[in-house]
């Protein structure tokens, strides 16, 4: 059984930092894209940032460049985000999703397929 | 800056159909921005319904389906069941590693 289990969240002062982890299981970590997905409370879902298979390729949303590092550890099973510079405008629940990304010649598929039940991060003096 | 667009809120009575759409701020949806759909209720994870525009997750009953109609993508549900009553919301991948929600539907059985 899948299983992905996000941690690290808190209460932290605007311009301060957090590391968020998320622990993998049931799977072949090392063979997936995987992603942060975040919700501001009472809002809608916000892909935060995607990473390949071996840590090649990272992609940010341009609200969280520059501030956040999405890393991995395929070793341990890890998925790892590293907020800097925090922002009351990055208070959510963070999801950490496995992604499935994959494309030939005759078929590609671009979405996640399972899903953590989030971390709460809340940036506020 | 692209916009994916949903609905803010749908209602359908229960054993009713209902179309949720999702489109863009400027341009067609196409098979090529490979919708994909998820169902969140409250306090929950989002749950993968549906993917690559009209391919069912494991799971997801065949009241849920998926398509492109005209411009944009859409989600039919069939037969609603009060447990359909949820927010659902739209992926469009677009690119350059980058995918994009839509604003989420509120649905309501009633």
């Amino acid at each position: 059984e899948v299983q992905l289990v996000e941690s690290g969240g808190g209460l932290v002062q605007p311009g301060g930092s957090l590391r968020l982890s998320c622990a993998a299981s049931g799977f072949t970590f090392s063979s997936y894209w995987m992603s942060w997905v975040r919700q501001a409370p009472g809002k809608g879902l916000e892909w935060v940032a995607n990473i390949k298979q071996d840590g090649s390729e990272k992609y940010y949303v341009d609200s969280v460049k520059g501030r956040f590092t999405i890393s991995r550890d395929n070793a341990k099973n890890s998925l790892y985000l590293q907020m800097n510079s925090l922002r009351a405008e990055d208070t959510a629940v963070y999801y950490c999703a496995r992604y499935k990304r994959y494309s030939s010649s005759s078929e590609a598929l671009y979405y996640f397929d399972y899903w953590g039940q989030g971390t709460l991060v809340t940036v506020s003096s | 800056q692209t916009v994916v667009t949903q609905e803010p809120s749908f209602s359908v009575s229960p054993g009713g159909t209902v179309t949720l759409t999702c489109g863009l701020s400027s341009g067609s949806v196409s098979t090529s921005y490979y919708p994909s759909w998820y169902q969140q209720t409250p306090g929950q994870a989002p749950r993968t319904l549906i993917y690559s525009t009209n391919t069912r997750s494991s799971g997801v009953p065949d009241r849920f389906s998926g398509s492109i109609l005209g411009n944009k993508a859409a989600l039919t549900i069939m037969g609603a069941q009060a447990d359909d009553e949820s927010d659902y919301y739209c992926v469009l991948y677009m690119g350059s590693g980058i995918s994009v929600f839509g604003g989420g539907t509120k649905l309501t059985v009633l």
